[in-house]
């Protein structure tokens, strides 16, 4: 149980598009999702944390406007980078926790998505 | 605030060989701790987990102790196989508190 899905894997686009990234808990009810940024060979950078039916919390650093969050259900949460840039191409992380994050629950992780803007 | 510091990379070894990856701590109170694995070109999977002091996480074959008055939660695994070349990162997490990861360990085990 607790399989996170994250589509697309992979995505190319020129510069200026934007750029709609999908996190799905599969099997369980997904009260918060976070997303992540991963740069090559570094951990993971916390941009957001969301929770189904509010605005997500964006960390210090992480443009609110640039980096659009939904989480409309218990199951999806979307991230849409918008007018894209070469800067913003890195592999971004969903994550999952079934309790709100309150609890020490462990977060599952979707399998990332490579964003690759030319 | 609260910080994980993992030993530094890149760690090669040699299949059938004995793994230990360090991982220290710092909380303000009593967080759990947790072992993430990433496998090149995907996400991060949770490998081991503990949840309070003396608590032993296990899982394929690795094994983490959660040490409190070390502040140390090491990775070990008695023979490593080609299989477990990935990324380890090393987080723990406060009540709601975010998750707050090591830098990562890259380990690479050769055939």
């Amino acid at each position: 149980g607790a399989v996170v899905s994250q589509h697309p894997s992979w995505v190319i686009c020129k510069s200026g598009t934007s750029v709609k990234i999908e996190c799905r808990s599969l099997d369980f009810q997904a009260t918060t999702m976070f997303w992540y940024r991963q740069f090559p060979k570094q951990s993971l950078m916390l941009m957001a944390t969301s929770n189904e039916g509010s605005k997500a919390t964006y960390e210090q650093g992480v443009e609110k406007d640039k980096f659009l969050i939904n989480h409309a259900s218990l199951t999806l949460s979307t991230l849409t980078v918008t007018s894209a840039h070469p800067e913003d191409s890195s592999f971004y992380i969903c994550s999952a926790s079934r309790e709100g994050g309150v609890s020490n629950q462990p977060q599952h992780f979707g399998d990332g998505t490579r964003l690759s803007i030319l | 605030g609260n910080s994980v510091t993992q030993m530094e990379g890149p760690v090669t070894l040699s299949e059938e060989a004995f793994l230990t990856i360090n991982c220290t701590y710092t909380a303000t109170g009593y967080p759990s701790l947790f072992w993430y694995v990433q496998y090149p070109g995907e996400g991060l999977q949770l490998l081991l987990k503990a949840t309070k002091a003396d608590d032993k996480g296990s899982n394929k074959g690795f094994e983490a102790t959660y040490r409190k008055e070390t502040t140390s939660f090491h990775l070990e695994k008695g023979s490593v196989q080609v299989s477990d070349s990935a990324v380890y990162f090393c987080a723990l997490k406060e009540g709601a508190q975010k998750l707050v990861f090591g830098q990562g360990t890259r380990l690479t085990i050769n055939p």
